[in-house]
């Protein structure tokens, strides 16, 4: 009965392949984000959907593709690896209701990039 | 652009102590607050919520203050336990965006 899971927990991989994330809610909740903490653990908001629309997208290189199959859903593929995107990924969920809502936020994925 | 600073970086505490973790963001222009809690490892928990209409909340143990002509919050936790050991992180909400800061690691010790 997990309010947001990820999958996988740990991902280890090779510089220059292809990697996806997978995230799924079921709160209910109509938005859904992506952040990365990285190795300072500064956590910053990579992008936000809502009912499967985006409207963030902070300047994120365009590798990295969220994809919303569904409002419960948001995935994270990311092309050709970096060192630089070795972090940890959290996904996170939120009412979207005149922005007053708990975003609830699922336990992470780590991503060593070899 | 929002910034959020949290003060101290890190604490040592024994326990049973009463501490207080402080955080500051540059624009006021906020519509809520959140405290946060990160365990080693997991993912965050959400410990208090403070809408930019209010003054304070509390849960249990926890009490979060807002004064955002100030631009501050405290997060007040009194009778410091092992348990509470973790990082907290203080984050303000500007329209989709939470904007966190780096967080204050508290180390509580038997």
């Amino acid at each position: 009965d997990t309010a947001v899971s990820q999958t996988p927990k740990y991902l280890v991989t090779q510089m220059g392949n292809d990697k996806s994330i997978k995230c799924e809610q079921n709160l209910g909740h109509d938005t859904m984000y992506w952040y990365k903490q990285d190795s300072k653990k500064f956590l910053k908001i990579m992008f936000s959907y809502n009912n499967k629309e985006l409207i963030i997208n902070e300047t994120v290189p365009n590798r990295f593709s969220p994809k919303s199959p569904d409002k419960a859903h948001l995935n994270l593929h990311i092309n050709s690896l970096e060192l630089g995107d070795s972090a940890v990924y959290f996904c996170a969920s939120s009412l979207q209701t005149a922005y007053q809502e708990t975003q609830y936020f699922g336990p992470g994925t780590r991503l060593l990039v070899l | 652009k929002q910034e959020v600073t949290q003060i101290p970086a890190a604490l040592s505490v024994p326990e049973g102590e009463n501490l207080v973790l402080n955080c500051s963001f540059t624009d006021s222009a906020i519509y809520n607050l959140q405290w946060f809690r990160q365990d080693p490892g997991k993912g965050l928990t959400s410990l208090l919520l403070i809408q930019s209409s209010q003054r304070e909340q509390t849960s249990g143990r926890l009490n979060a203050s807002l004064d955002k002509s100030s631009g501050r919050s405290t997060l007040y936790i009194a009778a410091s336990q092992p348990g509470d050991s973790a990082t907290y992180l203080c984050a303000v909400r500007r329209a989709e965006k939470l904007v966190f800061g780096k967080g204050t690691k508290l180390t509580v010790n038997p």
